[in-house]
């Protein structure tokens, strides 16, 4: 089956430590999102790429990167992970320009915890 | 410039009862609306989508939801609650406003009891 993944599904880090988190997916999708989302809250986007074209949230903090590879895969890199990151990061992908709304296909989410 | 306004953050309801999740939007293009579920420690799921072809969408599991462009809304509604349904719901507005962005409710948790 097509579906994005997301690994690892849980990931503890330590305070000030460098953390990446990774997505990948196989529905050949041109649009891969980047979300946090804190308990009970709403996910909130913090970037996303259209194929290679890199789309920074204007309120993403810096500590915040982010890579894409190739079409498959994206990752998140928080470079000092700081203990207001713990949260679960959602990582979902949409086809832009192939489909009306632009439905966003998700992953099951990395929670991180920083110690 | 888009929002959406989700009423109520907690809502309760018997197993066998109508579920009722309210959903109101504003948009300044003519806008897709989504509902998506999430259960715990999971990603967000695509119930049912709006997309201008029919103001009445069916959804998986039951669900469905009418698009009212007078109200602005979009509630969401199941004729008869089980104890699956009960997670996380989010109401979601996205549009062409000089880019493609989906803005998402706060969300609604919905509890079903036996």
């Amino acid at each position: 089956d097509a579906m994005v993944i997301q690994n690892p599904r849980y990931q503890v880090t330590q305070f000030g430590k460098p953390v990446t988190l990774s997505c990948s997916q196989t529905l050949n999708h041109n649009v891969m999102y980047w979300y946090q989302q804190k308990s009970s809250q709403a996910p909130k986007l913090l970037f996303h790429y259209y194929d290679k074209d890199f789309n920074n949230e204007a309120d993403t903090p810096d500590n915040f990167q982010s890579r894409r590879p190739n079409t498959s895969f994206c990752f998140l890199d928080i470079r000092s992970p700081g203990l207001g990151d713990a949260a679960m990061y959602l990582c979902a992908t949409s086809r832009r320009g192939r489909e009306e709304g632009e439905t966003q296909y998700f992953g099951p989410g990395t929670r991180l915890l920083v110690l | 410039a888009q929002s959406v306004t989700q009423l109520g953050s907690h809502v309760s309801v018997s197993e066998g009862a109508l579920v009722l999740l309210r959903c109101n939007y504003s948009s300044s293009v003519p806008p897709y609306l989504f509902w998506y579920v999430q259960y715990p420690n999971q990603g967000l799921q695509l119930l049912l989508k709006y997309t201008s072809a029919a103001t009445l969408v069916k959804g998986i599991n039951g669900f469905e939801a009418e698009f009212k462009k007078s109200e602005t809304s979009f509630h969401l509604t199941k004729p008869s609650a089980h104890m699956s349904d009960a997670a996380e719901y989010f109401c979601a507005v996205s549009g062409w406003t000089g880019g493609f962005k989906t803005i998402f409710g706060a969300g609604t948790r919905l509890f079903v009891k036996a």
